[in-house]
């Protein structure tokens, strides 16, 4: 099973809105409602921000929306604040039941 | 609160062996789903395995079948890694985590595959 891709880095100044996109296959994102998006800080655990493709866990700011399309997922942050740089990793139920994560997105508040 | 609490990590010889434990406590372990989920150094998230809330359904990523054996003590409230014929690739940070999707994750164990 090949990682989801996504883009290396996404940049914003602050109060921008910034999108990180997540494509897989037939075999992932195109089939299933089931991708979820972690946030790292480094030398951290990964935190849940968004899962079954929309909802946000109880505590995560709503500046965090997640939508689909097609084979290809996608994050948007809304007025992006310093404490949003990061890594990004989205993560889909695959066939067969396994799961897989994305190649992970550095975001940098600018 | 959740948590969840990694050990077993350390330094390995290649095609040595080590088992990963992940004490849960904070919920009712036995009802959910628990994954195993790794991070090279200065690498992205890799999934390697997942099992149900009984212990009875195991997947793996192709990576690590037929070496790595997931299992768990709803007794112990436990999850449990068994790594054999490890290398050097298998160096990573190994996290535990709950539910599926994955949402509270432990603070992850270093493993080190080095001669």
């Amino acid at each position: 099973q090949s990682a989801l891709t996504q883009p290396a880095s996404v940049s914003g100044s602050p109060g921008q809105s910034i999108t990180i996109s997540c494509t897989g296959t037939s075999s992932d994102i195109g089939t299933y409602n089931l991708v979820s998006w972690y946030q790292q800080h480094p030398g951290k655990a990964p935190k849940l921000m968004i899962y079954e493709g929309t909802k946000r866990p109880s505590g995560v700011s709503n500046r965090f929306s997640g939508s689909k399309s097609g084979n290809t997922a996608s994050l948007t942050i809304s007025g992006l604040q310093a404490e949003d740089e990061g890594d990004y990793y989205c993560c889909s139920y695959v066939t067969g039941s396994s799961y897989v994560f994305g190649t992970g997105t550095k975001v940098t508040v600018l | 609160e959740v948590q969840l609490v990694e050990s077993g990590g350390g330094l390995v010889q290649p095609g040595g062996s080590l088992r990963l434990s992940c004490a849960a406590s904070g919920f009712t372990f036995s009802s959910y789903w628990m994954h195993w989920v790794r991070q090279a150094p200065g690498k992205g998230l890799v999934w390697v395995s997942l099992i149900n809330s009984d212990g009875s359904s195991t997947k793996y990523a192709d990576s690590v079948k037929g070496r790595f054996t997931i299992s768990r003590d709803n007794a112990k409230n436990t999850l449990y890694l068994q790594m054999n014929s490890l290398r050097a690739e298998d160096t990573a940070v190994y996290y535990c985590s709950r539910g599926a999707p994955p949402d509270y994750w432990g603070q992850g164990t270093l493993v080190t595959v080095s001669s």
